[in-house]
């Protein structure tokens, strides 16, 4: 069955350092996103990207990159992590728009910690 | 700038009861389309239900129904005679074709608990 994953799904790092969270999907849809969960925000859109070598900020995407150079992964790097990017983060994709429900598809989560 | 309002942050039932779950949107965008998902325990998110801005056609799926008015901005979720596996936080989203169809932006989310 096709799918989306993401890994790690638990991470604890320091302030400082650069993480990567990895995000693999294989449904070959185009539309791939990141989003952060925080309480009392909801979920909040990083960044997103429509193919292969487009990325665009979504409302927070300070302290964040993201690169496509597959239809499958969108890895998501926090390039010196600070304390306020401890949250959960989301990865979803869907298909074009033409045609679809505008079903996104959820990976499990990751949660971030940093120290 | 769009903007998507859960105002009740949490809500307890019983079982059997029903429940209303509020959403009210702001865009100035006249194609947008409205979304629920739900987030139980576990985690993951789960889509519910997309309307667009033109069909305001009140959706029934079996518990679940959503009643959509353009008039207050408002697009809500009634659980008819709840059950505790309807225990989980609720999310209303916007998403607007002007800034992209998929993009979508979520309310604060609702934490519905069905007490036994």
């Amino acid at each position: 069955d096709a799918e989306i994953t993401q890994s790690p799904r638990h991470k604890i790092t320091e302030t400082g350092r650069q993480v990567t969270l990895a995000c693999h999907q294989t449904w070959n849809h185009n539309n791939m996103f990141w989003y952060r969960q925080d309480l009392g925000h909801g979920l909040r859109l990083i960044h997103y990207s429509y193919g292969v070598q487009d990325t665009n900020k979504g409302e927070v995407s300070d302290g964040y990159s993201v690169s496509r150079s597959n239809t499958e992964d969108l890895p998501l790097t926090l390039e010196s992590a600070a304390s306020s990017q401890t949250s959960v983060y989301f990865c979803a994709s869907s298909p074009l728009l033409t045609g679809n429900t505008g079903e996104l598809f959820f990976g499990e989560g990751s949660r971030l910690t940093v120290l | 700038a769009q903007k998507v309002t859960q105002a009740q942050t949490e809500i307890s039932v019983v079982e059997k009861e029903d429940v209303t779950l509020d959403c009210v949107y702001e865009t100035r965008d006249t194609t947008y389309y409205l979304f629920w998902y739900k987030q139980p325990p576990s985690g993951e998110l789960v889509f519910l239900i997309r309307r667009n801005s033109f069909d305001e056609q009140n959706e029934i799926s079996g518990r679940y129904s959503w009643n959509f008015q353009k008039s207050t901005s408002s697009f809500n979720f009634t659980i008819t005679a709840s059950q505790v596996v309807d225990s989980a936080v609720y999310f209303c989203a916007l998403s607007e074709a002007g800034t992209g169809a998929n993009n979508l932006f979520f309310g604060t989310g609702t934490r519905l608990t069905v007490i036994p």
